[in-house]
């Protein structure tokens, strides 16, 4: 299994420009969160989606961010338009229901940079 | 509402101690325990979990966890700590209590361990 793809690894950008994250979850799993990391605020849940509908986005900061994810085997995370204090880690997580409930899987993480 | 703490930002440990990284948690049910790793410039790697059953949870690279159901606490421990233990370690928990929750792991700020050689 390859585990959780997450494109790309790093992303430098200019102040105002339109960013795309991309999430390829594990096959089978049907919950998929989007979480930022960043040194003053820890890691926070953003959005997560079970059977690719978004069930929570309490945790997006403003309406600069959108998720969405058209299928069960991608997901995208937008910040439009970008500000320096998006600069983050960016991570995708995946799991599944039933057997092993709740076990989240992350991928490597987008490094975000805002200048 | 389900929330975590782990009350040390830092632990250091001489390499061949045992270590111990703490995390006390509240639910409004019955929680779901995991440990996390983060090794620098990587995603989380998850290390153990208690659901149910023996309050002794073994996981990944000789790790254990304690679940202290009076204590509200899943302290993460090791017997003989090596430097590649070195790393960040998040606590997290999940409310069995479901509802809009369901699914949904909230993370502690996470624990720096340093093992020194």
């Amino acid at each position: 299994d390859a585990g959780v793809i997450q494109s790309p690894r790093h992303e430098v950008t200019e102040m105002g420009q339109e960013v795309t994250l991309r999430c390829k979850p594990i096959s089978g799993h049907d919950y998929l969160f989007w979480y930022r990391q960043t040194m003053m605020r820890g890691l926070e849940l953003l959005i997560y989606f079970n059977n690719n509908v978004p069930i929570d986005d309490s945790g997006m900061p403003e309406d600069r961010f959108s998720a969405k994810m058209p299928n069960a085997s991608f997901s995208t995370l937008k910040i439009q338009p970008s500000e320096p204090r998006d600069s983050a880690v960016y991570f995708c997580a995946s799991s599944r229901t039933g057997l092993n409930t709740d076990t989240q899987y992350f991928g490597p993480g987008t490094r975000l940079t805002v200048l | 509402a389900q929330s975590v703490a782990q009350p040390e930002d830092q632990v250091n440990v001489a390499e061949g101690n045992p270590l111990t990284v703490k995390c006390t948690y509240s639910v409004s049910g019955n929680p779901y325990l995991f440990w996390y790793v983060q090794y620098p410039n990587r995603g989380l790697q998850f290390l153990l979990k208690y659901i149910t059953g023996d309050n002794l949870v073994k996981g990944s690279y000789g790790f254990e966890a304690e679940f202290n159901k009076s204590q509200t606490s899943f302290h993460l421990k090791k017997p003989s700590a090596l430097v590649s233990d070195s790393a960040l370690y998040f606590c997290a928990v999940r409310d069995d209590a479901g509802g809009t929750s369901y699914g949904k792991l909230t993370f502690g700020q996470g624990t720096i361990l340093t093992v020194h050689p």
